[in-house]
């Protein structure tokens, strides 16, 4: 079946060091590439998203790219801090409102102070 | 306050006694999610609701039944819980106009 590959499945960076997950995703009718942080005992909640025909997004000190060709797309977090720390995945759905949408195993961040 | 809420949040129970966890959405979105979450395997869909009685099976749909009667209720239901179902449940809804997914608290279910 379908899948999204995730690495690292655990990174662990120093307070102000640059943060970058990646995924692979299989079917190439995937066309929205969501990413959520999830703390301990929390939710999901969504940091940012990219649709397949960007190549790029950024917001403040998170950015997302993709390659539609090689089916990848990355989370960048820069000058990292502590709050930073938790559980990331990355998701690729068929189209709006999370149709058909597989998730990546996760990435636990650390952020040392 | 826009909200998706679930009942109950946490459960146990034992091996085929019938049980239904609630999701409830404020937001009047049109299409509503399940998922199961277990450690190393991220988040997966159970079942996917694009509307009022129009469902779609996700990737693991198998043991679980869901109902889509009115807009802001998605139950789900399962018949006969098994312990392999033991696992953290979130119930997400979204809009037709919009990508983000909203997800509930979660329930933490645990058959034994």
């Amino acid at each position: 079946g379908e899948n999204v590959e995730q690495h690292p499945s655990t990174l662990s960076v120093q307070e102000g060091d640059s943060a970058v997950i990646k995924c692979t995703y299989s079917d190439s009718a995937s066309n929205y590439f969501p990413w959520y942080k999830q703390e301990l005992g929390k939710r999901p909640q969504l940091i940012i998203d990219i649709r397949s025909n960007v190549g790029e997004k950024k917001d403040q000190r998170i950015a997302v790219t993709l390659n539609k060709t090689a089916k990848h797309f990355s989370l960048h977090i820069t000058e990292t801090q502590p709050e930073d720390s938790a559980v990331y995945f990355c998701a690729a759905s068929l189209g709006t409102g999370g149709f058909k949408t597989i998730f990546g195993a996760g990435t636990r961040l650390f952020v040392k102070a | 306050e826009a909200q998706v809420t679930q009942n109950p949040r946490y459960l146990i129970t034992v091996t085929g006694k019938k049980l239904t966890v609630t999701c409830s959405q404020n937001m009047n979105h049109e299409y509503m999610s399940w998922y199961r979450q277990d450690p190393g395997l991220g988040l997966r869909q159970i079942y996917y609701s694009m509307n009022v009685e129009v469902t779609d099976k996700g990737d693991v749909p198998e043991g679980y039944k869901v109902s889509r009667k009115e807009k802001r209720n998605f139950p789900l239901i399962l018949e006969s819980p098994s312990p392999n179902q033991t696992s953290l449940y979130f119930c997400a809804s979204s809009t037709t106009t919009e990508d983000t997914q909203y997800f509930g608290p979660g329930t933490r279910l645990t058959v034994l």
